[in-house]
């Protein structure tokens, strides 16, 4: 089975509404992190947000807020009121065995497209 | 602080030749990851070291794909008499040392590899 999960198609926003990009993840540790990852078209890597497994509350980062569904295991990412610059990939990644003194890597779902328009 | 450091941005190489991919990590990290991202897909973990030991390379090809990262010096993949196949994005990540398991990795530019 996929560890992270993200199926939606392209994804079209209108400039400064909200929209949310959907993550599902499997895994059977209970010490966990999660991630999203923003790449635009210039090809690098920008993290945005995480999300410990035990945070009660979800995570936010400025219009970035995770929607962290513990027993549902879903972590969408929103962003709120969209800009031209958000259009990118995104990916949702994953991290285990967090807390246990292993630094083990990060598992990436196969990402969505986000196209802002204006 | 400066973040980490990928050379070449873009490196071709002729079918059969080697490729040498270059990272330095961020200032005081002492943990590297490298990935590799075929176009229109996410990123693959290939392996992840520490400062002279491999410590998971589960990821690798089993041939021809080699890393290390010593005690002195930038982490280098190497990969021997590449293919077609192996054009891709190879990305690099560091994370501070074991213990901060909720760091996120910190990627480099990545190295645009095309094999002709």
């Amino acid at each position: 089975a996929q560890k992270i999960t993200q199926t939606q198609p392209g994804m079209f926003v209108q400039e400064k509404e909200a929209v949310t990009l959907d993550c599902t993840y499997d895994t059977s540790d209970q010490s966990y992190g999660l991630f999203w990852y923003k790449q635009p078209s210039s090809g690098e890597m920008i993290f945005l947000i995480y999300q410990g497994s035990y945070d009660e509350q979800n995570a936010t980062e400025g219009r970035y807020s995770l929607n962290f569904q513990k027993a549902r295991k879903s972590a969408n990412l929103v962003i709120s009121a969209s800009q031209l610059g958000d259009s990118a990939m995104y990916f949702c990644a994953m991290r285990e065995g967090v807390g246990t003194g292993a630094n083990s890597k990060l598992t990436f779902g196969k990402g969505i497209t986000l196209s802002v328009r204006p | 602080n400066a973040g980490v450091m990928q050379n070449p941005r873009h490196l071709v190489r002729r079918r059969g030749q080697e490729a040498r991919l270059r990272c330095s990590p961020m200032k005081g990290h002492s943990h590297v990851y490298w990935y590799r991202q075929l176009p229109e897909e996410g990123l693959k973990f290939m392996v992840y070291l520490q400062k002279e030991n491999i410590i998971d390379e589960s990821g690798m090809p089993k041939e021809r794909f080699s890393a290390e990262f010593p005690k002195e010096g930038p982490s280098i993949l190497r990969i021997q008499q590449v293919v077609r196949g192996d054009s891709a994005a190879y990305f690099c990540a560091s994370s501070p040392r074991t213990g901060q398991g909720l760091s996120p990795l910190h990627f480099g530019n990545g190295t645009r590899l095309t094999v002709t």
